[in-house]
């Protein structure tokens, strides 16, 4: 099974609005990574928030997370259409060597 | 510099047949992951390569499949006597994977297999 899940599964906005998406997981981890995917292509990272840090912030994104909760959350402001793809989370397992991914969200912005 | 690349970019062929990947890792990435993605969903661990330690393979799904790399350079992904289900995207990534980890995986575009 997945130790990541994402929710929403897909999610469709309009560009300029903010878009949210969630990750939880099970076990305890090293760090929780973000990825991006456009159609046809391979994954691309976004941002790695280690398991002692609550918030992270990389130009339009801001990833939190709580340990307690063992949840995550990733924050995109003033969307793009550009935006549009599919997000990944991933945990990082504590030896520090394996990454598990949920499921995705898919994100459409409309212009 | 070069990122990942993979190789054939679409392969399609016929139930019962084997068929080859390749992946090329960034330059002095000693970490190295197989996934299979779905259509419309999440990646799926195959196997994953550190150095020249025994590699872990927990994730290959069958003994129809199997992985090699030499050294911390190429590695091939063979999955024998193809299967309909087999039908997905295999997506490569390294990693410099010092130790603690906390390093980003960086992938290759993969390889679309459509079994006929």
């Amino acid at each position: 099974s997945q130790q990541g899940e994402e929710d929403p599964q897909a999610l469709s906005i309009q560009e300029g609005e903010n878009a949210t998406m969630n990750c939880s997981y099970k076990t305890s981890i090293n760090n929780l990574q973000w990825y991006r995917q456009n159609s046809g292509r391979g994954l691309v990272h976004l941002i790695l928030i280690r398991s002692n840090e609550r918030e992270k912030h990389s130009g339009r994104l801001r990833v939190t997370l709580d340990t307690s909760k063992k949840s995550s959350s990733l924050l995109i402001t003033a969307s793009r259409a550009a935006d549009t793809a599919s997000y990944f989370c991933a945990t990082e397992n504590n030896a520090g060597n394996m990454l598990t991914f949920g499921g995705g969200t898919r994100l459409m912005v409309k212009p | 510099g070069a990122g990942v690349s993979q190789s054939p970019s679409n392969k399609v062929t016929e139930k019962g047949k084997d068929v080859e990947l390749r992946c090329d890792p960034i330059s002095g990435h000693t970490a190295l992951y197989w996934y299979r993605q779905r259509l419309g969903q999440g990646l799926e661990f195959l196997i994953y390569f550190q150095g020249n330690s025994a590699p872990d393979k927990s994730g290959l799904p069958s003994d129809r499949f199997s992985a090699e790399r030499t050294g911390e350079s190429v590695s091939t992904l063979t999955i024998q006597r193809t299967q309909q289900e087999d039908s997905a995207v295999y997506l490569c990534a390294s990693s410099p994977q010092w130790g603690g980890g906390n390093q980003p995986q960086h992938f290759g575009d993969g390889t679309r297999l459509s079994i006929l």
